[in-house]
């Protein structure tokens, strides 16, 4: 079965620094995500990406943030300088082979933990 | 603001017995909602979703129960194993918020053998 893929599965960084996370959808897949959890709370929505641009993005996905599809199969999370707030699981997600389906996979995660 | 929220953090059941998982939401404007499933260290799982046209969906011992006049969705988990045993999400879409969901608090459900 098709899975979403993520790398790394943990990244440690310094406070400033700056962190790529990477992804690789579903590959017939047309929309991609990007939400992130903090330690014991909900997953909350980033970024949404098609047809290589965002298509909605939420309050936390400030300037600090981008996204990139720099091929035809991955497609990355950049913090520029990170801060000790943006420790949190970050979860890629994928969806619709075009025909309308909502549902969305998810990838394993990446742990990131800035010191 | 609106949100969607779970009435129960914990829930632990006997090994066999039915688990029901319940969610509240509040965006009248939703139209479609998921149950996810999160073991320890993985992302989120698909579970089963439901329309906003629809009050049930069943799906491999798992049914959707979704009453939009008290905006409320529950999980049904028939037969409960340990394999079940994990926090489980409700997630809602609003059409005007294009494809973002929006996720609850979430519920850990504890299967006793």
């Amino acid at each position: 079965e098709p899975e979403v893929t993520q790398t790394p599965s943990h990244q440690v960084t310094q406070m400033g620094q700056e962190v790529i996370l990477r992804c690789v959808p579903i590959s017939n897949h047309l929309y991609f995500y990007w939400y992130r959890q903090i330690l014991g709370q909900k997953v909350e929505f980033l970024v949404s990406f098609y047809n290589n641009e965002i298509s909605e993005k939420s309050e936390i996905f400030d300037d600090q943030f981008s996204v990139e599809r720099p091929d035809g199969s991955n497609f990355t999370l950049k913090i520029r300088s990170t801060k000790l707030e943006d420790s949190a699981m970050y979860f890629c997600a994928s969806s619709d082979t075009g025909t309308g389906e909502d549902e969305q996979y998810f990838g394993p995660g990446t742990r990131l933990t800035v010191t | 603001g609106e949100s969607v929220g779970l009435h129960l953090p914990t829930l632990s059941v006997q090994e066999g017995d039915n688990s029901i998982i319940n969610c509240a939401y509040s965006n009248s404007a939703s139209d479609y909602f998921i149950w996810y499933k999160q073991e320890s260290g993985k992302g989120p799982q698909f579970i089963i979703d439901i329309r906003s046209n629809m009050d049930k969906r069943q799906g491999q011992r798992v049914t959707v129960l979704l009453n939009k006049t008290v905006k409320h969705l529950s999980l049904q988990i028939a037969a409960t194993q340990p394999g079940d045993s994990a926090v489980y999400f409700c997630a809602e879409k609003v059409p005007v918020a294009g494809n973002m969901l929006t996720f609850g608090g979430g519920t850990r459900l504890m299967v006793k053998p």
